[in-house]
């Protein structure tokens, strides 16, 4: 298994541009989870999805972001506009939940400079 | 919200010196587990703990849940300049089957000195 896949795994913008980040999980897990990361904040979860349903969203810092999981192997994180407090790294994360709770299988993260 | 706190922030050990994180959140936590992100990567689960008091080892790594459920903590013996890191304990608030939540604490900065 080639494990949680993000790209790109590096995103320098400009101000005011939109951003989407992309994010492919493990076939055949359920959960998936984008979270961002930063010296100040750490790890902030911002939303996550069960079966491919929002379940979740109050991470999401303002209604610049939006995330959207359009079928089990596929998610996107888009920032409109973004700004330069965006920049941070980008985490998804994806796990089969089932029974007392599973491990969260993260991916390389995005990397994102708006400058 | 629900907020998950380790301590401390940072921590400079030589090599072959002890190491301990504390994990405190301020709500009952159906389990917790327990992350290593090396500089410039990614977390990577190290191991879950879902009883109360429970206690787990991995090698030279004790973890332990407290009894109220509401606090953890990672020992290192003998860490090793491998054990670079940042530690994070995670949570799932309760109820379990109904909450897919996976709360990250702030992290432990962990450097050793050869």
């Amino acid at each position: 298994d080639a494990g949680v896949i993000q790209s790109p795994r590096h995103e320098v913008t400009e101000m005011g541009q939109e951003v989407t980040l992309r994010c492919k999980p493990i076939s055949g897990h359920n959960s998936l989870f984008w979270y961002r990361q930063t010296m100040m904040r750490g790890l902030e979860l911002l939303i996550y999805f069960n079966n491919n349903v929002p379940i979740d969203d109050s991470g999401m810092p303002e209604d610049r972001f939006s995330a959207k999981m359009p079928n089990a192997s596929f998610s996107t994180l888009k920032i409109q506009p973004s700004e330069p407090r965006d920049s941070a790294v980008y985490f998804c994360a994806s796990s089969n939940r089932q029974g007392l709770g599973t491990e969260a299988f993260f991916g390389q993260g995005t990397r994102l400079t708006v400058v | 919200g629900q907020q998950v706190m380790q301590i401390p922030q940072y921590q400079h050990v030589q090599e072959g010196e002890d190491f301990t994180t504390y994990c405190n959140s301020s709500t009952t936590l159906s389990n917790i587990q327990w992350y290593k992100q090396r500089p410039g990567g990614h977390p990577v689960f190290l191991i879950q703990l879902v009883k109360s008091g429970e206690v787990k080892k991995q090698k030279r790594l004790t973890f332990q849940f407290g009894e109220a459920k509401k606090n953890s903590s990672l020992h290192i013996t003998a860490t090793q300049t491998t054990d670079v890191g940042t530690y994070f304990c995670a949570g799932h608030p309760p109820p379990m089957d109904s909450s897919y939540k996976l709360i990250f604490g702030s992290g432990t900065r962990l450097l050793v000195r050869p």
